[in-house]
């Protein structure tokens, strides 16, 4: 199975920062890509879906880059509420595979 | 409830003995996967079935571990010999083409073996 890989963090960030996560991945023939949220002791949430023209929802910025096989995630105007691990996603025929996930610890 | 749903949400038990962790997906969901989250890491594929078959068990650590959906619905991992390395958060999803793949998770069954 193909590598996913993330910085682990934590990224520690003041309230309404700007924040950016990459995410790498090795298996050049996958298809979709996605960010999901992971709060401490739940099950992960789907975020967004990563396009190949970019996309962005409110504060929430994903775009994909397949010549340098990465992902990236931009947070605009941080909130205490984002505080949480951001996992990212690859799918893999039919599979996804996830990174290990980047901590965001947003402080007052 | 209309999410997937998976019990028993803790489940403690000795080394060597035997475990069974169910899966109910959302329903109509025709694909549903097991993953295995250890602390500090993401989510580790283990196995994913279509229906009935398992369509990629690639996952699978060990022949100790075992899944089956026999109706195409509720799901059961099976965990034998269970040994200490095994204690983990064992996460289900389930997802349908319509969804566009995207992946909803249960809350996850955490496995303690002493």
């Amino acid at each position: 199975r193909k590598e996913v890989e993330q910085d682990p963090g934590p990224f520690n960030v003041p309230e309404g920062a700007t924040v950016a996560f990459n995410c790498t991945y090795s298996n050049s023939a996958s298809q979709s890509f996605f960010w999901y949220r992971q709060d401490c002791r739940k099950e992960p949430k789907l975020l967004m879906s990563v396009y190949s023209s970019g996309n962005e929802d409110g504060r929430f910025t994903a775009q994909l880059n397949r010549a340098s096989q990465y992902i990236s995630l931009l947070i605009r105007d941080s909130k205490l509420s984002d505080s949480a691990t951001y996992l990212c996603a690859v799918n893999e025929f039919s599979t996804l595979t996830f990174g290990k996930g980047t901590m965001l610890l947003v402080s007052p | 409830g209309a999410g997937v749903s998976q019990t028993p949400s803790n489940k403690v038990t000795e080394k060597g003995k035997y475990v069974e962790l169910r899966c109910d997906p959302i329903s109509g969901h025709t694909a549903l996967y097991w993953y295995r989250q250890s602390l500090g890491q993401g989510p580790e594929f283990l196995i994913y079935f279509q229906g009935t078959g398992a369509a990629d068990d690639s996952g699978l650590p060990n022949d100790r571990f075992f899944a089956v959906r026999p109706e195409g619905s509720v799901s059961t991992l099976k965990i034998q010999r269970t040994e200490r390395g095994d204690s983990a958060v064992y996460l289900c999803a389930s997802s349908s083409r319509l969804a566009g793949g995207e992946l909803f998770f249960g809350e996850g069954s955490r496995l303690t073996v002493l």
